[in-house]
């Protein structure tokens, strides 16, 4: 079975920080997507990136970074500087590939980010 | 920027009563979802839906619940009798096989 665990129930970090949130994840599978959603006090999700079970590749985006590891089922995601707007709802998600496809996502429990100013 | 679209961002109903959450998936795409989020609680899985049928449903999208694409650009939910635990923010979703895109969520209040 998959699931995603976001040992991280809560982090609370001043501005300009740097914060990393942590994702566990379980599948069998050998070809999987791997997600990060952002959803802000307003309650959309905002997604945030997409990522290819091949593809140990770290990214970086801006002020965000991930680093895939493969060997520990994790994929984590750092904001460099952290701001007062990057407060939100992270969810880390999981998907199985159907025909190469992303199919449904299962999501982590999330982590609530609090910056303070 | 094409985007999903939702209508009623928020409904208040009373038990039993049935509710029917709409929307809009972006024009291209071929897979659509719906997901539940109770209050400050994950977002879970509902429903996935594709080639006109359902492709996959969770334990809780029971007897319930229904979707459909009545018309090839909505899709629907359909709650046919409410309880309170299905008070909720439902979000739809389409997808192009790549990312899944979501709607910005209707809050269901079942009193």
């Amino acid at each position: 079975a998959q699931k995603v665990t976001q040992a991280q129930t809560e982090i609370s970090v001043v501005e300009k920080e740097d914060v990393t949130l942590d994702c566990v994840y379980e599948t069998r599978d050998t070809t999987y997507y791997l997600f990060w959603y952002k959803q802000p006090p307003s309650g959309e999700l905002v997604f945030l990136i997409r990522r290819n079970s091949f593809d140990e590749q770290n990214e970086i985006s801006g002020r965000y970074s991930w680093n895939f590891q493969k060997s520990t089922s994790s994929f984590n995601f750092t904001i460099t500087a952290s701001q007062v707007v990057d407060s939100a709802v992270y969810f880390c998600a999981l998907s199985e590939a159907v025909g190469g496809a992303t199919n449904k996502l299962i999501f982590g429990t999330g982590t609530l980010l609090a910056v303070q100013p | 920027e094409p985007e999903v679209t939702q209508t009623p961002s928020h409904q208040v109903t009373q038990m039993g009563q049935e509710v029917i959450l709409r929307c809009v998936p972006i024009s291209n795409h071929l897979y659509f979802y719906w997901y539940r989020q109770i209050l400050g609680q994950k977002v879970e899985f509902l429903v996935s839906f594709y080639n006109n049928e359902i492709s996959e449903k969770s334990e809780i999208f029971d007897d319930q619940f229904s979707v459909e694409r009545p018309d090839g650009s909505n899709f629907t939910l359909k709650i046919r009798s409410t309880k309170l635990e299905d008070s909720a923010m439902y979000f739809c979703a389409s997808g192009d096989g790549r990312e899944l895109f979501f709607g910005e969520g209707s809050r269901l209040t079942v009193l």
